[in-house]
């Protein structure tokens, strides 16, 4: 069965500084990967998605992931954060997907 | 083009009574996916319907149902409902097997 782990439940950095959130995934192909992104109150947004190619990928708002097969991860990395990127980070999996229970980002000014 | 629409975007109701929400897919999508979201459990899969069928279910109880329209719309159904259930509903479109595009979602409270 697929299934996704966000290791870290908060993160706090302050407003400049570079930020990484982790995923690692269970998936018995080559999976279909996702981050998303959800302000208080909204639904989900795509930030980016790996589905093959170039395993370094590029999404909206500064934000790109690496899949790193040897590590099933799919890390989520921007270098300087903004405070409006305060939100629930959430990746994914699959064609379903199947979804991480989230990282809250919090950016100190 | 328009996105994703959720209603009602609030709801309240009482123990035991049913509820009914909406989704309307971006155009031209096939496929809706229904989610519950809340803090204690997260982001959990409710059902998949694909051109009026429903091609994927979560592990939820059968007072969960769902149902697709031949316009894609669908509709969630909530049966005899209990105080856990209060959480926003998500309804996500896609094309098929790529990405999916959420709706702001429905906010259900049951008192």
């Amino acid at each position: 069965a697929q299934s996704v782990t966000q290791p870290d439940i908060h993160i706090t950095v302050s407003e400049g500084a570079s930020l990484e959130l982790r995923c690692n995934y269970s998936y018995g192909a080559t999976p279909y990967l996702f981050w998303y992104v959800q302000s208080p109150g909204q639904g989900l947004q795509l930030l980016l998605k790996y589905f093959s190619g170039d395993t370094l990928v590029q999404g909206i708002k500064g934000f790109e992931a690496e899949f790193k097969r040897s590590q099933s991860s799919f890390n989520l990395r921007k270098p300087s954060v903004h405070w409006s990127d305060a939100a629930e980070y959430f990746c994914a999996v699959g064609g379903g997907p199947t979804f991480g229970r989230g990282t809250s980002l919090i950016v100190h000014p | 083009k328009a996105g994703v629409t959720q209603t009602p975007r609030y709801l309240i109701k009482t123990r035991g009574q049913q509820v009914t929400l909406s989704c309307s897919p971006i155009s031209g999508h096939r496929s809706v996916s229904w989610y519950q979201q809340t803090p204690g459990q997260g982001l959990q899969f409710l059902f998949e319907y694909f051109s009026e069928t429903q091609r994927n279910k979560g592990n939820f109880p059968g007072r969960f149902s769902g149902r697709q329209f031949s316009n894609s719309r669908s509709e969630m159904n909530v049966s005899t409902l209990e105080l856990g259930d209060s959480a926003l509903y998500l309804c996500a479109s896609s094309r098929g097997l790529d990405e999916q595009y959420f709706g702001p979602g429905t906010r259900l409270t049951v008192t």
